[in-house]
């Protein structure tokens, strides 16, 4: 079945440092591919998403850009901040034969210190 | 525009006892998705509602179960309690529009079995 794969962490980084968490994925068809932020004790925030390939989604200073070549759907911020510490999930939409259903990711959490 | 809304925030419940989660979409949102995340296992997804009707569930047990009111509002059932059943339970909804629609999260409810 369809599946995402992220790098687990936990991610420790200063402020103003670049981040990259990596997601792969496995799927039939065509997924569409989000990102989740999970901030402590709270439930999951839109983050940005990306619904074919070559797209890029972009929101806070995030991005991530829907690889079809490589499976991948890696998350990128320039220079991360205190607020920016959560855990993050990468997703797929599995909506074949009639499913509608988010996978998840194990989740990365991040850490930024000042 | 308020978001998905949960019921009750924490709930502790004993073995073998039943416990009732509510969840009210976006207004407007005609799906609604029940997720768990428990400790260790990660997002896993539970049962899809739309327009009333249960469309597709995950790999749990029948003791799993729920509903969608007319007016999109959505119950999760759990009969006969286990501690592996603590967990924080994540509903989520969608404008159900077409395939791949972006879910929308709740803040969860913390489900404690002891």
């Amino acid at each position: 079945g369809n599946s995402v794969t992220q790098m687990e962490g936990p991610v420790t980084l200063s402020e103003e440092a670049f981040l990259t968490i990596n997601c792969t994925y496995t799927a039939t068809g065509y997924p569409s591919l989000f990102w989740y932020v999970q901030y402590p004790g709270e439930g999951l925030q839109l983050l940005l998403k990306a619904t074919k390939a070559d797209d890029k989604g972009s929101n806070k200073g995030f991005e991530a850009t829907y690889r079809k070549e490589t499976t991948s759907f890696h998350l990128e911020k320039g220079s991360v901040q205190v607020s920016d510490s959560a855990v993050y999930f990468c997703a797929l939409s599995d909506y074949g034969g009639g499913s509608e259903k988010l996978v998840f990711g194990k989740g990365t959490k991040l850490t930024v210190n000042p | 525009e308020a978001g998905v809304t949960q019921s009750p925030t924490h709930l502790i419940k004993t073995r073998g006892q039943q416990a009732t989660l509510r969840c009210s979409p976006i207004s407007g949102h005609t799906s609604v998705y029940w997720y768990q995340q428990a400790l260790g296992l990660g997002l896993q997804f539970l049962l899809w509602y739309d327009e009333g009707e249960e469309r597709n569930r995950g790999n749990f047990p029948p003791r799993f179960s729920g509903r969608q009111f007319p007016n999109y509002s959505s119950e999760l059932n759990v009969n006969a309690l286990e501690l592996e059943d603590s967990a924080l339970y994540l509903c989520a909804s969608s404008s159900g529009t077409g395939v791949a629609d972006t879910q929308y999260f709740g803040p969860g409810t913390r489900l404690t079995v002891l």
